[in-house]
C-alpha cells in the first residue's frame, strides 16, 4: 500500500506565481484534510474534505484552493505565492472524521517543502 | 473554539530518564485526543488515541497517556526513555461530532542525550 503521497517533496517559488501540491490516497479514504507545519506553530488545518465534491476551510485557508472531484485526490493550490507561505505542507487522511465511528485515525503524507522567495 | 496547549515546547533528558509531557486543551465537550509523533525526516505517525472507556490508554514504543477529563489533559508518559526517542510530539483534539479535523498542540521537540 502506497498510503498518502504527496507530490513533489520539495519546491522553490517565487512570489506571485502559482503552484499545485498533489495528494493522492489508495486507501478509500472519505476524509482528507492540508495542514501546513511552522516551527513553533505545530500543524495548522488549512482545509478539508469530507468526501468528493465537498469541501471545507480549516483554520488559515487564505490563499490556498482545494478541489476534490475524486475520492482518491485532494490537491492543494497556491494562487499567488507569497513568503509568508513557505512552509511544510502535510495531506493527510482518514476513513471518516468525528467522534462516532472511532475510524479518525489520520494518516499522514510524507510532506513537501515549499519555498517561496 | 478548540485548543490545545502543550507545556514544553523543548525538552532534553537523558537515557533511560522518565518522561512526562503535558498536554491540555480547551473544549466543553466529548472529545477524541491523540498522539502523534514526527522522528526527524520522517513524517506525523500515530502514538496513542483515546476515544471512549479506560483514560489510561498505552500506545507504540511503550507509551502510554492518561486522560483526567476534570483537569482537560492528556499527559504522554514513558518510564525509561531511549535515544530513539527523540522527535517531535504533538497531542491533538477532535470535538466529538464535528468534521473540523483536528486540533493540534504546537509540539514538543524531545532530545534524548546518549
Amino acid at each position: 500500500n502506497a498510503g498518502v503521497t504527496q507530490t513533489p517533496k520539495f519546491q522553490v517559488l517565487k512570489t506571485g506565481q502559482s503552484m499545485t501540491l498533489q495528494c493522492a490516497q489508495d486507501m478509500n479514504h472519505e476524509y482528507m484534510s492540508w495542514y501546513r507545519q511552522d516551527p513553533g506553530m505545530g500543524l495548522r488545518l488549512i482545509h478539508y474534505s469530507v468526501g468528493a465534491g465537498i469541501t471545507d476551510q480549516g483554520e488559515v485557508p487564505n490563499g490556498y484552493n482545494v478541489s476534490r472531484s475524486t475520492t482518491e485526490d485532494f490537491p492543494l493550490r497556491l494562487l499567488s505565492a507569497a513568503p509568508s507561505q513557505t512552509s511544510v505542507y502535510f495531506c493527510a487522511s482518514s476513513w471518516t472524521s468525528g467522534s462516532l465511528s472511532g475510524a479518525n485515525v489520520l494518516t499522514f503524507g510524507a510532506g513537501s517543502r515549499l519555498t517561496v522567495l | 473554539a478548540q485548543s490545545v496547549s502543550q507545556h514544553n515546547h523543548h525538552v532534553i533528558l537523558s537515557e533511560a530518564a522518565s518522561l512526562e509531557l503535558g498536554c491540555n486543551y480547551s473544549y466543553g465537550g466529548t472529545v477524541n485526543l491523540f498522539w502523534y509523533v514526527q522522528y526527524p525526516g520522517q513524517h506525523l505517525q500515530l502514538l496513542l488515541k483515546y476515544f471512549s472507556g479506560d483514560p489510561l490508554v498505552k500506545g507504540i514504543k511503550g507509551f502510554e497517556a492518561e486522560f483526567i477529563k476534570s483537569k482537560f489533559s492528556f499527559n504522554l508518559r514513558k518510564p525509561s526513555v531511549q535515544w530513539s526517542d527523540t522527535a517531535e510530539y504533538f497531542c491533538a483534539l477532535e470535538s466529538g461530532g464535528g468534521a473540523d479535523g483536528l486540533t493540534f498542540g504546537k509540539g514538543t521537540h524531545l532530545i534524548i542525550q546518549p
